[in-house]
Parts: C-alpha cells; structure tokens; sequence
C-alpha cells in the first residue's frame, strides 16, 4: 500500500530549541496535513497544506507543501513542554479527492524542561 | 471544527464476544471515516461510512469483522466482532473531507 515515510521516529530535546520533522513519499499527494496527538486523546489537527510550495504557519508551528509534492516538513520554534506529543503527517493521494487520509509513522517529541 | 464523541471512552472484552462504538457529532457531515490505531502504531483507515448506503471498506478490512451503521448525517457505529487479542486497539472515528478532524477514541483491549 502507499506509505509516507516520517522522520525522526523520536526526538528528545531541551526546551527552547527548534524541532524539524519531515515526510516523504514516491507518490504525489494532493493535501498535507500535520496533527498532534497526545496520550489518551485523538489527532488534533494543527495545519493543513493544500498547493505545493505552500508555507503556512500556525503560531510556533511552520509547515510546507514541498514542491515536488510528494514531501513535507514540519518545524515548531522554541519547543515548550507542552509540545511533547507525537505528531504524524497524513496526506491525501491526487485519486483520492478528500476521503481516505494515509498516514507516517508519527515522530515522538520529548522536551526537557 | 465539528465536535465529535465516542462511546465508550474505553472497555475491556473478553475473546469471542463483540463491542459496537458510537460516533456522534454535532452537526451534520457527509463523510464520516473509522480508523484504528494499533499499539504504539499510526492511523489506519477502516472505512468510509456513508449515509443511505453501505460502507466502503479498506483492504484488510471486512464487513463481517467490522459491521458499520451510518442512520444519519450526525451518528455512526462501528461495531467489533467476535474480538481477539489482536482487535485490541483505539478506534477513532472523523469527519470532514480534506480536513479531517477526529473523536478521542475508544480504547479496546481485548482478553
């Protein structure tokens, strides 16, 4: 089936550095999204991409649809303890017109206070 | 975004029997999806529940094994049969299209 490769798997980092995580594909997606879930709770949604080369920002959060549009990133500035979570990117495949969301493997952020 | 609930919040089940989880949201949507999280796992689509007829199903996963109701455009039930270890998972449910936002999930652990 179709995959999206997320990297790192887990992060471990003291507070007030800058967190970068990717995702990327061999197939071209229609949408990026990035969500955080945290123990015990659903996938919230923090952004959503929808054209390639797109940069969106949501408060300490920065995204990007890359160009090739098989690939994202995902960067959060000056991590908090409350950024610990895991964050999984999901996207749509260009067939898949909304629907059917695949997602990464998600990357485990820890932050030391 | 819509607020979703899930019932129940969690169970414990023993092997051979089966749960129905509950979808509600508060407002009416057209698409609704379950998805299941395995262990330590990421997301993976179940099905599509879709008003007025059947679910569409995703590979790997059958009818029989996860029976889906969908009786209107704010509820739906997923329901988890003739369970055993490997059933044990969290079982969310969404809905939006290319938005997706989820329920909390419920967290099944079967015996």
């Amino acid at each position: 089936g179709q995959q999206l490769n997320q990297s790192p798997q887990s992060m471990f980092i003291q507070e007030g550095e800058d967190v970068s995580m990717n995702c990327t594909s061999s197939s071209i997606f229609n949408t990026w999204l990035w969500y955080k879930q945290d123990p015990g709770e659903g996938p919230v949604l923090l952004i959503a991409l929808y054209k390639a080369g797109e940069l969106t920002s949501n408060g300490r959060l920065t995204a990007q649809f890359g160009i090739t549009r098989k690939d994202s990133f995902l960067n959060i500035s000056a991590s908090i303890p409350s950024d610990v979570g895991i964050y999984f990117c999901a996207g749509h495949l260009t067939y898949n017109q909304g629907g059917k969301l695949i997602f990464g493997q998600g990357t485990e952020l820890s932050v030391k206070p | 975004s819509a607020v979703i609930s899930q019932k129940p919040s969690r169970d414990i089940c023993q092997r051979g029997t089966s749960l129905t989880i509950q979808c509600q949201v508060d407002s009416q949507v057209t698409m609704m999806f379950w998805y299941r999280q395995q262990p330590g796992q990421s997301l993976t689509l179940i099905a599509t529940a879709n008003q007025g007829s059947e679910a569409t199903y995703e590979s790997g996963f059958v009818i029989d094994k996860f029976p889906i109701s969908r009786p209107n455009l704010t509820f739906s039930t997923l329901t988890v049969s003739n369970m055993s270890p490997e059933d044990s998972s969290i079982y969310l449910c969404s809905v939006g299209s290319y938005e997706q936002y989820f329920g909390p999930g419920t967290r099944l652990t079967v015996t």
